[in-house]
Parts: structure tokens; sequence; C-alpha cells
């Protein structure tokens, strides 16, 4: 069974639009924590953000805010007034406390179109 | 601070022949961890070392992949023989202690390319 879903696989908006990208994850483990990556178009995997089960409450960064969400198993992503340089794959992650293993979601393509 | 480096960045080479990508973790990092990254698949971990022992070797397609690490500052991936469909971005990261909470941070990647 697929452990992180990120039903989005690509997404186009206008810039200074908002945008969500959605997360949804499975896991038996009460401890376990979750990730976001951002993949430009160069390639390289950037770490965005960490959280871990026990801590529901919201994350806010400039543009960026991440909304957790244990009762749907969500960890969704937003992005305030996008920008081209936004433009990338981002991937969600989940590790399990039983585990020293990230599992990456396919990511979802985000298209910032000037 | 250096972060994860990989070498080569791009590697094109014809079936057949041996192919070994390079990773140097971050200093005093205890985890490292291969990935390979397709259109088709996505993300996916071939292999992790804890303080240079392999782990979880389960992601490994085949015997034709091998890794090392032989000390803490060094890994290799090798194909042998290589295959088109070995064609992938292979991801190096490292992350601090025992700890999931840490999180993994990425070389660059190595863009392979088997003809």
């Amino acid at each position: 069974a697929q452990k992180v879903t990120q039903a989005q696989t690509e997404i186009s908006v206008v810039e200074k639009e908002d945008v969500t990208l959605d997360c949804v994850y499975e896991t038996r483990d009460t401890t376990y924590y979750l990730f976001w990556y951002k993949q430009p178009p160069s390639g390289e995997l950037v770490f965005l953000i960490r959280r871990n089960s026990f801590d529901e409450q919201n994350e806010i960064s400039g543009r960026y805010s991440w909304n957790f969400q244990k009762s749907t198993s969500s960890f969704n992503f937003t992005i305030t007034a996008s920008q081209v340089v936004d433009s990338a794959v981002y991937f969600c992650a989940l590790s399990e406390n039983r585990d020293d293993k990230i599992i990456f979601g396919k990511g979802t393509r985000l298209h910032i179109l000037p | 601070d250096a972060g994860v480096i990989q070498s080569p960045r791009h590697e094109v080479t014809e079936m057949g022949q041996e192919v070994t990508l390079r990773c140097k973790p971050i200093s005093g990092h205890d985890y490292l961890f291969w990935y390979r990254q397709t259109m088709m698949r996505g993300l996916e971990l071939l292999i992790y070392f804890n303080n240079n022992v392999p782990i979880d070797d389960s992601g490994m397609p085949e015997d034709r992949f091998s890794a090392k690490m032989p000390n803490a500052s060094f890994s290799t991936l090798k194909i042998q023989p290589s295959e088109p469909r070995d064609s992938a971005v292979y991801f190096c990261a490292s992350s601090l202690v025992h700890d999931s909470n840490q999180p993994q941070h990425f070389g660059d990647g190595t863009r392979l390319s088997i003809l």
C-alpha cells in the first residue's frame, strides 16, 4: 500500500495566485515524521520542513504554510502569492519511528505561469 | 559547510559497461542513503548505511547493483553490467544520528544515461 499519496500529479497556476499541494499519508505508528522537499528544475532536492506527529500546530514560513491534520492523515502545503521561482516538483515524505527510512510520495509538479 | 557531494554529475556510457557513482556525505552524519529517481517510479530508496554498515538493501533492483561504504566519508554505488533501463538520476543523501526526525540532506545527483 502506498504510504504517501500526492494525488495532484501536475498543477498550473498564474503568478500571485495561492496554491495548495495535497499530501495524504498512511501509517500505523503513533510516532512519525512528515517532510516536504522541493526539487527545482536544476534537479537538487531541497528540504523545506519537518513535522512530528505530536505537533499539529500549523506552520508558516514567509509565503509557505503547512496544515497538518491527523484526523484526515493529511499534511498539505500552501504557497501564498505564488512566484515563478516556486515552479518545481514538490515531494511529501513520511518517516516512521520504527525505521530510519523516508518514504517519498510521487511528487506534484507545480508550474507558476507569469 | 559542504553539503553532500556526488560525482560525476553526468555519466553517459554504453550498455554492458561498469558504472561507479560516488558520494561524500556531510561530515559527522551517521546515515547514508542511495536513491534512484525515474519518471515512472519516482524516488526509490535503494540502500542505506548506518555507521558504514548496510542496514537495508531491499530496494536494490538486482544483483547487478552493489553499494559499499568503506569509511565514514565515502560511498560508491556500482552497476555491472549496466543496462538502458538503469538510466535515471541517482541521489545520495545523508542524515545525522539515529533520529528519524532529522531531515536527509541530498546531493545534486548523478544523471546516468545508458545507451
